[in-house]
């Protein structure tokens, strides 16, 4: 079984601002962990994953997540909001052979001028 | 988004009516899933695909019946809808590499009256 959850449903940033969306997962195998990002009436584009290996990941549009396997973590960061980045994120966790993603319930991220 | 294609994307349907929507991928991927995705409850799978010919039942799958009609097709069926059905439908699929991210399409929204 494996599980996801975000914590926040709502941030709200400051443009400049750091961007930190926190995600906690459980997984009985070795998961797979995704962030994606969805714009308004669009659909979801990938952001980043980590699968094996380097447990930082850099992702696009200057986002990265770091693998935290103590605290069952993939906390989603950004130095500098822009306000292009104000969408809704999800994360996701994989694992075993299903290649079935269960996410989370999302987080909408704000940029405020 | 590239690869995965749904339609239509917009629908309104009466309590009662049944409809089937369409999703077709092109990058010769096995593994076909269909999700909804309603306010605060993030993405969740109603029926997947693991390889063509075989269908399975996710986390919702009430009220709906699928078909794998080909490696490239997998089709979303309402027999008969129902105002909770009213929500916006995601088609994703995945390459036969375990760790690659699932590809969506752009979604269906649909309205049941």
């Amino acid at each position: 079984a494996q599980s996801v959850t975000q914590l926040g449903s709502h941030v709200s940033v400051s443009e400049g601002a750091l961007v930190l969306l926190r995600c906690n997962y459980s997984s009985s195998v070795p998961p797979y962990l995704f962030w994606y990002v969805q714009y308004p009436n669009q659909g979801l584009q990938l952001l980043l994953k980590y699968t094996t290996g380097a447990t930082l990941v850099k992702g696009i549009n200057g986002f990265e997540a770091e693998f935290k396997k103590s605290e069952t973590s993939f906390h989603l960061t950004k130095p500098s909001a822009h306000m292009s980045d104000a969408a809704e994120y999800f994360c996701a966790v994989s694992g075993g052979s299903n290649y079935k993603l269960t996410f989370g319930k999302g987080t909408l991220l704000t940029v405020n001028p | 988004n590239a690869g995965v294609t749904q339609t239509p994307k917009f629908q309104v349907l009466k309590t009662g009516q049944s409809m089937t929507l369409q999703c077709a991928q092109d990058m010769n991927h096995n593994s076909m899933y269909w999700y909804r995705q309603d306010p605060g409850m993030g993405l969740r799978l109603i029926y997947y695909s693991a390889s063509e010919g075989t269908t399975d039942k996710g986390e919702v799958p009430n009220g709906y019946n699928v078909s794998r009609l080909n490696k490239r097709e997998f089709s979303l069926r309402l027999e008969s809808a129902a105002p909770s059905q009213t929500s916006v439908y995601f088609c994703a699929s995945i390459s036969p590499y375990s760790n690659q991210p699932q590809h969506f399409g752009d979604g269906t929204r649909l309205s049941i009256l």
